[in-house]
């Protein structure tokens, strides 16, 4: 089944703690991307990644960094997590060839950072 | 820079109704627009985009969707609403590999 998976899909955590949300899809995406979902405020991108060690800030890059080691993983890093890391966060993928393809989204990573 | 804007964070529309989402954009160069729907504790769904061509653009679960380029609006719209309809949509504007999504707004369908 075609899909985009995330873990952990729940995590609380303190404050300075280093944590790594994975990300990864098997449907050969070359660009994969990191988002950010908060009430009110919609869903704002993070980072995106059009290949293999291709990767760009988007919106809200802030206080994350990413790495794309392999075509099919995407990880988001979080080094020193603040509580206004506190968030829903969505890993997506898409192909590159058209930036109108639509993207498939993970089931999202509920993050609590206290 | 791109923004999308929902005006609403809420419609309600009864069951058999139709129903419209809005959502107005602005971009510089050729927008590619998306909408997407979030049904409780689950990721976003693709719905439909427009590309070129048609104005009116026919997507998933009888979901329709009007480009107006005057008006910078590509308004989301069903002729007949349902209750599981009932979920948060997303309007989304990607002209480069950015992608901007807009507030969202929450569709509660009354029986």
């Amino acid at each position: 089944e075609a899909q985009v998976t995330q873990n952990p899909r729940y995590l609380i955590t303190v404050t300075g703690k280093k944590l790594t949300v994975t990300c990864s899809q098997n449907m050969n995406h070359e660009y994969m991307s990191w988002y950010r979902q908060d009430p009110g405020l919609g869903l704002r991108q993070i980072y995106y990644s059009m290949n293999v060690e291709v990767t760009d800030k988007g919106d809200v890059p802030e206080g994350y960094k990413v790495s794309r080691k392999e075509k099919r993983n995407f990880p988001l890093i979080l080094e020193s997590p603040s509580p206004n890391q506190t968030s829903l966060y969505f890993c997506a993928s898409r192909p590159l060839a058209r930036k109108y393809n639509e993207q498939f989204f993970g089931p999202g990573t509920r993050l609590t950072v206290l | 820079a791109q923004s999308v804007a929902q005006p609403e964070d809420q419609v309600n529309v009864a069951e058999g109704n139709p129903l419209t989402v809005k959502c107005t954009y602005s971009v510089s160069g050729n927008p590619y627009l998306f909408w997407y729907v979030q049904y409780p504790n689950r990721g976003l769904q693709f719905l439909l985009k427009y590309i070129t061509g048609d104005n009116l653009v026919k997507g998933s679960y009888g979901f329709e969707a009007e480009f107006n380029k005057s008006q910078t609006s590509f308004h989301l719209k069903k002729p007949s609403a349902l209750v599981s309809d009932s979920a948060l949509y997303f309007c989304a504007v990607t002209p480069d590999q950015k992608v901007t999504f807009g507030t969202g707004t929450k569709l509660q369908v009354i029986p």
